[in-house]
């Protein structure tokens, strides 16, 4: 079957950690994206990536890092830096080209501070 | 001012009710609009999508844009409990990068 894995469903991170959330698709998209979701604040784009090798910052890169080695695969890293990383971490994927850039999304990892 | 506004809600109904669920963008530019549902504690899932103005049917959802106005909506005939989940807007320009912008998401709730 297509579609996005994300794993650990759930992540403890203690202070001054980094921690690491995978992120992999079968679907051949070329585009990759991750959100942060909060109570109450819908999704807000981290990082995306349309091409391996290639990934821009989105709204809220602060704290934040990832890598595009691979098609298949996006991971994120949640720095030290990132003061207030408790959150519902989403993966998504998308074609590129025209039309619709309909994103499909991973079930999700839950980042929890210890 | 956001670019897109949804009321979080929460919204509850009876079972049968029709709901609209509804958002206001700012930016005229946007020409693409999508529907995701969200279970809790999970992925959102792509709904219905959505190509400037008008009016797209599947089963008993109907969705709605009005460009003029700069307001989209949702429509739910004869919900189901099964339809209780937040249901979130999105869109995108048709061009440039393909970053979505959500609304907050509306949490619904059919009571049987």
């Amino acid at each position: 079957d297509g579609g996005i894995t994300q794993s650990p469903k759930y992540l403890f991170r203690k202070e001054g950690q980094n921690v690491t959330l995978s992120c992999e698709q079968n679907l051949n998209h070329d585009a990759m994206y991750w959100y942060r979701q909060d109570p109450g604040q819908g999704l807000r784009l981290i990082y995306y990536s349309q091409i391996v090798n290639d990934f821009q910052k989105g709204d809220i890169a602060e704290g934040y890092s990832v890598s595009r080695e691979k098609k298949e695969s996006f991971p994120l890293t949640v720095t030290s830096a990132q003061k207030n990383p408790t959150a519902f971490y989403l993966c998504a994927s998308s074609p590129v080209g025209g039309g619709a850039k309909t994103q499909y999304f991973g079930p999700g990892t839950r980042l929890l501070v210890l | 001012q956001k670019e897109v506004e949804q009321d979080p809600g929460p919204l509850s109904v009876p079972e049968g009710a029709i709901v609209s669920l509804n958002c206001t963008y700012s930016n005229s530019a946007f020409q693409y609009f999508m529907w995701y549902r969200q279970y809790s504690r999970k992925g959102p899932e792509l709904l219905m999508y959505t190509y400037s103005s008008g009016n797209k049917e599947d089963g008993r959802f109907t969705a709605q844009v009005d460009k003029s106005s700069k307001y989209i909506s949702l429509f739910i005939r004869d919900s189901q409990p099964s339809d209780s989940a937040t249901y979130l807007c999105a869109m995108h320009f048709i061009q440039g990068a393909q970053k979505l912008v959500f609304g907050q998401g509306t949490r619904l709730t059919i009571n049987p």
